[in-house]
């Protein structure tokens, strides 16, 4: 079964700095999506980047990036320039062939 | 266009009462899910559906029943409430496996 783990609850983080928030999963699939999703205190949920297993090349989307070690089964996004506004729930996601789930979440803290 | 929609918002249940989580999408998608999260964790998953007329549990189907008689609809029912239950559920929805999954409002369910 495919299960996905966020070894970090909590994390803070200075406004301006950068911080990377860890994602281990496993599965013994070869073709997959990895997703990372942002939940503010509204609740709703945002999709922050997302990695196809098939690319080697590490996604981004302007100050988010991934590491994606696919031998090592570990998805870490970072975020650079934090801002006040990434304070939110960070969740891993995995996808295959249409079973979505998510690990437990880390906590991010931005502080002024 | 609504997206995903959940209806109720907010519902109270007594130990042993049954009830109907709605969740309709208009964007014509073929994944549907439904999750749970309890107060600080990850989202759970509860069935999961790739089109009209298939679904499959997820990692917490004990206590839940869903059908997909529609590609907009995707009803949870709890049946035999228990506190164990008390949780927020959100439905979501993707196009393909591989692309955004939006999201419903929640629904913040109390058994008592």
């Amino acid at each position: 079964a495919q299960t996905v783990t966020q070894s970090q609850p909590e994390m803070s983080v200075q406004e301006a700095e950068t911080v990377t928030l860890s994602c281990t999963y496993d599965t013994s699939e070869s073709n997959y999506y990895l997703f990372w999703y942002k939940q503010p205190p509204s609740r709703q949920m945002i999709l922050v980047i997302r990695q196809e297993a098939y690319k080697q090349q590490n996604a981004t989307e302007n100050r988010f990036s991934v590491n994606f070690q696919k031998a090592a089964k570990s998805f870490s996004l970072k975020i650079s320039d934090s801002q006040l506004g990434d304070t939110a729930m960070y969740f891993c996601a995995f996808n295959q062939g249409g079973k979505l789930i998510f690990g437990q979440g880390t906590e991010l803290s931005v502080k002024p | 266009n609504a997206g995903v929609t959940q209806t109720p918002k907010f519902r109270i249940l007594k130990i042993g009462q049954s009830m109907t989580l709605q969740c309709t999408q208009d964007m014509n998608h073929n994944y549907m899910y439904w999750y749970r999260q309890d107060p600080g964790m990850g989202l759970k998953l509860i069935y999961y559906s790739v089109g009209a007329g298939i679904t499959d549990k997820g990692e917490v189907p004990n206590g839940y029943n869903v059908s997909r008689s529609t590609t907009e609809d995707f009803p949870l029912r709890l049946e035999l409430a228990a506190p164990s239950q008390t949780s927020v559920y959100f439905c979501a929805s993707q196009k393909k496996w591989n692309t955004e999954a939006f999201f419903g409002q929640g629904t913040r369910l109390t058994v008592v």
